[in-house]
């Protein structure tokens, strides 16, 4: 148990809905990172969070947005959502204290299953 | 970011010591090695992380050479539960610096 917890494990929603994705960091951990794991793919970096503002962006679509919060939970929310949106959500965190590779570490959440119809 | 290559998938045998290699030729000066282990399904779990020389903890050793431009993960005696992908990623020394997750090692161990 890496002490990182997303809800809900599995989603099933249809085209064009939208849906919120919710991680919970490690307690002390000030930096959340969101990723897409689609079937049999790589893991891709889509944004993230420190001490609530966003740090660092990678392949995150518009209809995409995150935020983390004063308590550093953070929410993944999906819009206008597509066949190809289907995949796993993870959620990470680190201490984020911009110091050395210890405290950069990324620790895993179990993830969330989004199933698009 | 340093990209790193690794071999898209091995075979190995209960155990079996197993030796996964990653080249990243253009790591830079401050950059750590870390790989990290990934069950279907789940997601990744931190195995190991270094510098240079030798790494090792309770499940896992990491040789890193003088030009740390390789390492190899080393796995001892490895079993049926050690089937999993392996990823080796470099960087992670500065704030906010992302991970990029190539296509990982996929180790399947046999009986």
């Amino acid at each position: 148990d890496s002490g990182v917890t997303q809800t809900p494990k599995h989603l099933i929603t249809a085209t064009g809905q939208r849906v919120t994705l919710r991680c919970s960091p490690r307690s002390g951990d000030l930096s959340v990172y969101w990723y897409q794991q689609s079937l049999d793919q790589g893991l891709q970096f889509l944004i993230q969070y420190y001490n609530g503002e966003e740090r660092a962006k990678g392949n995150i679509l518009e209809r995409f947005s995150a935020q983390q919060f004063p308590d550093l939970h953070s929410e993944l929310n999906l819009s206008s959502l597509e066949l190809g949106d289907s995949a796993l959500y993870f959620c990470a965190s680190s201490l984020g204290l911009a110091g050395g590779p210890v405290e950069e570490t990324q620790y895993f959440g179990p993830g969330t299953r989004l199933l698009v119809l | 970011l340093a990209k790193t290559t690794q071999p898209i998938s091995m075979d190995s045998y209960e155990g079996q010591e197993v030796n996964i290699t990653c080249s990243h030729n253009n790591i830079a000066t401050n950059d750590y090695i870390t790989w990290y282990q990934q069950f279907p399904s789940q997601g990744p779990r931190f195995i190991i992380q270094g510098y240079k020389t030798k790494v090792t903890n309770e499940v896992a050793s990491l040789f890193i050479p003088a030009d740390r431009k390789s390492s190899t993960l080393s796995l001892p005696r490895v079993s049926l539960s050690d089937t999993a992908v392996y990823y080796c990623l470099v960087g992670g020394n500065n704030a906010g610096n992302m991970l990029t997750f190539g296509g990982g090692t996929r180790l399947m161990v046999k009986p």
